[in-house]
């Protein structure tokens, strides 16, 4: 079954403690995308990849790492969370530039820090 | 960079009735228009998107339209049904190759049975 996947779905964490948020699409996407849902607010970029090695900033970088070492996984990195990261965090992919734009997201993950 | 906004913010509907909810974009040059459909709880699905090269786009009981001279896009739904109660987010792309999608900050739609 084609699908992006994440792991985990709900985190609780405290300040500072790192932590790393795991997303693997297996439809051989090359664009992934995270994005962060808050209420009123919408959907908005973090981080996006356009292929293996191809990373750049979205619109809400700040606190965030990712990396795209495999085609299939693109990890979101947080390596000091604060409050304001509690947020509803989705991954997406889609096929690749030109072709499709259709974002295919992953379940989501609810992540409070405290 | 491209900025979408949509409105209204809540919109209830009788069930039977139809529900339009409207987008407006700032990049003259965004050349596609997606509309997702997220539902309590789940992840957002595209239900429908248009190309600047077309100008109405329609799938069964959805409907796109594309205004671009405005700029601004809608999203009609025709003969509501209480599985159309969701969260619509409304998106533009703009040209620059990289796949981006830029949201608007979405529509509650409620469907009163």
């Amino acid at each position: 079954e084609a699908q992006v996947t994440q792991n985990p779905r709900y985190l609780i964490t405290v300040t500072g403690k790192k932590l790393t948020v795991t997303c693997s699409q297996n439809m051989n996407h090359e664009y992934m995308s995270w994005y962060r849902q808050d209420p009123g607010l919408g959907l908005r970029q973090i981080y996006y990849s356009m292929n293996v090695e191809v990373t750049d900033k979205g619109d809400v970088p700040e606190g965030y790492k990712v990396s795209r070492k495999e085609k299939r996984n693109f990890p979101l990195i947080l390596e000091s969370p604060s409050p304001n990261q509690t947020s509803l965090y989705f991954c997406a992919s889609s096929l690749r530039q030109g072709v499709s734009y259709e974002q295919y997201f992953g379940p989501g993950t609810r992540l409070t820090v405290t | 960079g491209e900025n979408v906004e949509q409105h209204p913010s809540t919109l209830s509907v009788q069930e039977g009735d139809s529900a339009v909810i409207k987008c407006t974009y700032s990049d003259s040059a965004s050349n596609y228009f997606p509309w997702y459909k997220q539902e309590l709880g789940k992840r957002p699905q595209l239900i429908i998107d248009i190309r600047s090269n077309v100008g109405e786009k329609k799938d069964q009981r959805i409907a796109v339209t594309l205004n671009k001279t405005a700029k601004h896009f809608s999203l009609h739904i025709t003969e509501t049904q209480p599985e159309d109660s969701a969260v619509y987010f409304c998106a533009a792309s703009p040209p620059d190759g990289n796949n981006r999608l830029a949201f608007g900050k979405g529509n509650q739609v409620v469907v009163i049975p």
